[in-house]
């Protein structure tokens, strides 16, 4: 199994530029989410998805969109980057059968905009 | 005031000392509580569950005081491997499927020899 697969690991975007961050999980997890953690801040979550199809909004989810058409994917869009978006971000997935000690992280993309 | 706070450290200590971490929350309701390792650029992972009663795990002790809304982690004859960021999480019931995390800013440790 791969877990939870983040990609890109690093970007660099200008002011104004679009982008996805791609996650993926190999695990049939019905829940996905996406964080962004700071310097000092912790994980603070952006946007979930309970399901193929069902998405909701997190603590942040100014400036993000997201889709959830399969079980195995949840991208993450950046509209129009801000360098207060500057951050590093990471996926998780959980079945919701499981205990939060089951919760898998994806190693995280590190997003600067500048 | 933050959800769940703790002291960002560093903690700088030597190889073999014991040190302890605190972390405070402010949703009474709050329900199950973890500690989670973070190294340098990577993502967090689950160190421990803690439990009402507290529970060890080696060289690692969780406790919980509902009464003062803390959970506390010691970490025994600390090891050069130790060092890394530990964040407390917290769950509280939801409103949502989703929104149940909440994270601490985490503690960053510092083994030295």
């Amino acid at each position: 199994n791969a877990g939870v697969t983040q990609t890109p690991k690093f970007q660099v975007l200008k002011t104004g530029q679009s982008m996805t961050l791609q996650c993926a999980q190999d695990m049939n997890h019905e829940y996905m989410s996406w964080y962004r953690q700071d310097p000092g801040m912790g994980l603070r979550l952006i946007h979930y998805s309970v399901g193929a199809g069902i998405t909701d909004q997190g603590e942040v989810p100014n400036g993000y969109n997201v889709s959830r058409s399969t079980t195995e994917d949840f991208p993450l869009r950046l509209l129009s980057a801000a360098p207060s978006q500057t951050s590093v971000y990471f996926c998780a997935s959980r079945n919701p059968r499981d205990g939060y000690e089951k919760l898998f992280f994806g190693s995280g993309t590190q997003l600067s905009v500048l | 005031r933050k959800e769940v706070e703790q002291d960002p450290g560093p903690f700088n200590v030597p190889e073999g000392a014991t040190v302890a971490f605190n972390c405070t929350y402010s949703n009474s309701a709050s329900q199950s509580f973890f500690w989670y390792r973070q190294d340098c650029r990577k993502e967090p992972k689950l160190l421990m569950s803690v439990y009402s009663s507290g529970n060890e795990d080696g060289r690692f002790t969780a406790q919980l005081n509902r009464a003062s809304q803390y959970i506390s982690l010691l970490i025994r004859d600390s090891k050069l491997s130790d060092s890394a960021t530990y964040l407390c999480v917290v769950i509280t019931v939801p409103n949502n499927a989703g929104n149940m995390l909440t994270f601490g800013g985490g503690t960053r440790l510092m083994v030295k020899p």
